[in-house]
């Protein structure tokens, strides 16, 4: 049992590029979620699905896009890299059944924009 | 809109001495509250959690914290702390479906 897991681990990309972060969780979870979190910024919500094929906007989305095509599988992409989105991009997974609510974190995707 | 407040951004103590990181929030509905810890290059890791009954919750590590609903707040509390607690303590609010976090609380416990 992984747990939640994400690739890559870190990555370096220019200004213009595009990329997808890849998050994958093996718990069975319904619920989804993108964060970022910067220094003195604590973690911000980018995207959350709430289910497979749903996605919902979070507190900072702009610049970004998702998929949830499978239960099992939470895309990021960057359309368009900008310095500003410079930042540790953490996944996490969620039941919504049973005991609720806790979310359940993955090791982190360092991502720099130059 | 729900928020979270942490009061310090930053704390240094010795080892065995107390702590206590305050976690103020604003939230409409009924409130689920949580403590979670980052451990320097980790992931963040669930201390612990309040949803109902017992306001005093107790966590892992030794760590506990207190649900005052007069003054919206969740203050995260440990009596003797060690060098191994050294690490990042967010503070988060949730409904159903998100969590706030608030911009958390840098620890650094000197041996």
């Amino acid at each position: 049992n992984a747990g939640v897991t994400q690739t890559p681990k870190f990555q370096v990309l220019k200004t213009g590029q595009s990329m997808t972060l890849q998050c994958a969780q093996d718990m069975n979870h319904n619920s989804m979620y993108w964060y970022r979190q910067d220094p003195g910024m604590g973690l911000r919500l980018i995207y959350y699905s709430a289910s497979e094929g749903t996605t919902d906007k979070g507190e900072v989305p702009d610049g970004y896009n998702v998929s949830r095509l499978k239960k099992q599988n939470f895309l990021l992409g960057l359309e368009s890299a900008a310095p500003s989105q410079t930042s540790v991009y953490f996944c996490a997974s969620r039941q919504t059944s049973g005991s609720p609510y806790e979310q359940y974190f993955g090791p982190g995707t360092r991502l720099t924009v130059t | 809109a729900q928020s979270v407040s942490q009061h310090n951004h930053h704390v240094i103590l010795s080892e065995a001495a107390s702590l206590e990181l305050g976690c103020n929030y604003s939230y409409g509905g009924t409130v689920n509250l949580f403590w979670y810890v980052q451990y320097p290059g980790q992931h963040l890791q669930l201390l612990l959690k309040y949803f109902s009954g017992d306001p005093l919750v107790k966590g892992i590590k030794g760590f506990e914290a207190e649900f005052i609903k007069s003054k919206f707040s969740f203050n995260l509390r440990k009596p003797s702390v060690q060098w191994s607690d050294t690490a990042e303590y967010f503070c988060a609010v949730g409904g159903y479906s998100t969590l706030t976090f608030g911009k958390g609380t840098m620890l650094l416990v000197s041996p």
